[in-house]
């Protein structure tokens, strides 16, 4: 069983188009997160989330919004894609806690063309 | 900022040790893991640490010193398929429950035979 599911893996887009990225995990996990991983292999948090509280990082467009419609779900939604954008989404799980670690996805390539 | 600064690329041979260094800006510390990334794959937790000291699992160790702002990973009897990036990340106080988390670019390591 996955614990940490994104799909799609792959998306391929056009500029200026709208889109979606779906994450869902299993392991009864009480904050979800979205990172963005660039051409240079840096991993940048974008959002944390639970169900009460989200913490957005204060470098991410608002064109990226997330949208959690339970706890086991955190979707992430990009409006007017741009070139920029193209890079490995990964989405991430973990408990509640300091010294918990993170349980991420398989990812999603983006490429906007 | 918390810039946080490992060597871009290392190599070593398979049987032998390596160590991965990492360093950090100390303001707000609140913890430091390691994570093993394959070629496109998601990262996957090695080690957790918040005291200083020396925390050893199996062939992994990782050791950090609060003070120095310092931290490196300890690969033992090297296989081939621990050729890899190895990314250091360090939590720091803010956000939802502390959760502030700053990925280093990671270290490629390749292991030749």
């Amino acid at each position: 069983d996955t614990a940490v599911s994104q799909t799609p893996k792959y998306l391929v887009t056009q500029m200026g188009n709208d889109k979606s990225i779906k994450c869902e995990q299993n392991l009864g996990h009480d904050t979800m997160y979205w990172y963005k991983q660039d051409s240079k292999k840096f991993l940048k948090i974008m959002f944390s989330y639970n169900n009460k509280e989200l913490i957005i990082n204060e470098t991410v467009p608002n064109r990226f919004s997330p949208k959690s419609p339970d706890k086991a779900h955190l979707n992430l939604h990009i409006n007017s894609l741009e070139l920029g954008d193209s890079a490995v989404y990964f989405c991430a799980s973990s408990q509640v806690g300091l010294s918990y670690e993170q349980y991420f996805g398989p990812g999603t390539r983006l490429t906007v063309t | 900022g918390q810039n946080i600064d490992q060597p871009t690329e290392m190599t070593a041979t398979e049987g032998a040790i390596v160590q991965i260094n990492c360093t950090y800006q100390t303001s707000g510390f609140n913890g430091l893991f390691w994570y093993q990334q394959h070629a496109g794959e998601a990262p996957t937790f090695l080690s957790y640490n918040v005291l200083d000291g020396l925390e050893e699992k199996g062939r992994f160790s990782s050791f950090l010193s609060r003070s120095k702002g310092y931290s490196y990973l300890l690969l033992k009897e090297l296989q081939m398929k621990d050729s890899a990036s190895y990314l250091c990340a360090v939590r720091y106080d803010g956000g939802y429950n502390n959760n502030d988390m700053r990925f280093g670019a990671g270290t490629r390591l390749t292991v030749k035979p």
